[in-house]
């Protein structure tokens, strides 16, 4: 059984620039959950992907946009960097099947730190 | 939305002492309650969870309770160790919106 992958690990961008981010999710999970984590912050909720459709969304603009394959692997998208968007983004991988005890517990992977310039 | 409230944002104990985090929530839908360790420079990893239907559950050296009339649930450190530092996060998994975070440092 194969952990929640992400890449890249780091990247340096600037501001105005467009980055991909990349997570592969955990064998035999079917939902995606992105996370932004400033320093010394919690995790903050993006977007979660299911059955390749958004399910949900926090309180991030439109410039933040996913993707989810029917290999349940996704993309996170941000347009147009802003300095605030340095962070580090954190990828989360689950197997939603309701009423399943120990669904929707959360496996992460290690992130993505973006910086921007 | 859901709100979610961690109490304290930061914790400072003595090896050996016990650490108590508690978690308020605001969904009263929610029936599954995870806490989440984040060591420095890794990613969260799930400790311990309970469910509406059980007030209590121990591993060892962790446990969490569950109130759910007054909707807020506790992570319990008994005999803490310099490999507890870390910050706890609570984050009841059908909003997916984790709390603030407890920074807990045990000193030896």
């Amino acid at each position: 059984e194969t952990g929640v992958t992400q890449s890249p690990t780091h990247l340096i961008k600037t501001r105005g620039q467009q980055v991909t981010l990349r997570c592969s999710s955990q064998s035999g999970h079917n939902t995606v959950s992105w996370y932004q984590q400033a320093l010394g912050q919690g995790p903050q909720f993006i977007f979660q992907y299911y059955r390749e459709e958004e399910n949900g969304r926090g309180n991030f603009p439109p410039r933040f946009s996913g993707l989810q394959f029917p290999n349940y692997s996704s993309e996170l998208n941000v347009n147009a960097l802003e300095l605030d968007d340095s962070a580090l983004y954190l990828c989360a991988s689950s197997l939603d099947t309701a009423g399943v005890y120990g669904a929707n517990v959360l496996t992460f992977g290690a992130g993505s730190r973006l910086t921007v310039l | 939305g859901e709100n979610v409230e961690q109490h304290p944002s930061t914790l400072s104990v003595q090896e050996g002492d016990s650490a108590v985090i508690k978690c308020t929530y605001s969904d009263s839908a929610s029936n599954y309650f995870p806490w989440y360790k984040q060591e420095l420079g890794k990613r969260p990893q799930l400790i311990i969870d309970i469910r509406s239907n059980v007030g209590e559950k121990k591993d060892q050296r962790i446990a969490v309770t569950l109130n759910k009339t007054a909707k807020h649930f506790s992570l319990h450190i008994t005999e803490t160790q310099p490999e507890d530092s870390a910050v706890y996060f609570c984050a009841p998994p059908e909003s997916l919106i984790f709390g603030t975070g407890t920074r807990l440092q045990v000193f030896p």
